[in-house]
């Protein structure tokens, strides 16, 4: 069973940029949650994405965006860069809603410039 | 508003040691907790997941606990060995599907 991937490790932007980050779910989940981790806190929920819907999101700005192909993987779109939005992006997959237990991927490491 | 604190921010023990991790939340109406472990740099390892109508979960030297009423989870590690040295994590599950994480506990055991 393969697990959740994430693609690419690391990326470098500058302000004002636009980013594109993917995740490959766990076979069998259809469900997809975006977090993101600032160095030392806890990582804050984005949105999530549940059978190509929208299905919940956080106190984030519509500069966040996302996608969630019939495949169940899915794709995180910055827009417009800013300093503040340097961080670790960990996408997590889970069966159905976020009810069930949740597994993350291992994450890119933006750093806007 | 739905927070999660963890206490400590920091525990260093020496091995072998048992040990408890905190967590508590404001908000009861959770539907799951969630306990993970994160190295540095790296992305979180589901621990244990305990839904709201259960009062604990064992895995191993692992063992999580729930109690709704007070607004507590805990995290019991026994026999604690140096692989163990991570960040824990703790997080509630909403109906809203946020899940709000803690800022971690960072375990350090000493050899």
């Amino acid at each position: 069973e393969t697990g959740v991937t994430q693609s690419p490790t690391h990326l470098i932007k500058t302000r004002g940029q636009q980013v594109t980050l993917r995740c490959s779910s766990q076979s069998g989940h259809n469900t997809v949650s975006w977090y993101q981790q600032a160095l030392g806190q806890g990582p804050q929920f984005i949105f999530q994405y549940y059978r190509e819907e929208e299905n919940g999101r956080g106190n984030f700005p519509p500069r966040f965006s996302g996608l969630q192909f019939p495949n169940y993987s899915s794709e995180l779109n910055v827009n417009a860069l800013e300093l503040d939005d340097s961080a670790l992006y960990l996408c997590a997959s889970s069966r159905d809603r976020p009810y069930n237990e949740q597994f993350f991927g291992p994450g890119t490491r933006l750093t806007v410039l | 508003k739905q927070e999660v604190t963890q206490i400590p921010a920091a525990l260093s023990v020496p091995e072998g040691e048992n040990l408890v991790l905190n967590c508590s939340f404001t908000d009861s109406a959770i539907y799951n907790l969630q306990w993970f472990r994160q190295d540095p740099g790296k992305g979180l390892t589901s621990l244990l997941l305990i839904q709201s109508s259960q009062r604990e979960q064992t895995s191993g030297r692992l063992n999580a606990s729930l109690d709704k009423s007070s607004g507590r989870s805990t995290l019991y590690i026994a026999a604690s060995q140096p692989g163990d040295s991570a960040t824990y994590l703790c997080a509630g599950g909403y109906n809203n599907n946020d899940m709000r994480f803690g800022a971690g506990t960072r375990l350090t055991v000493k050899p």
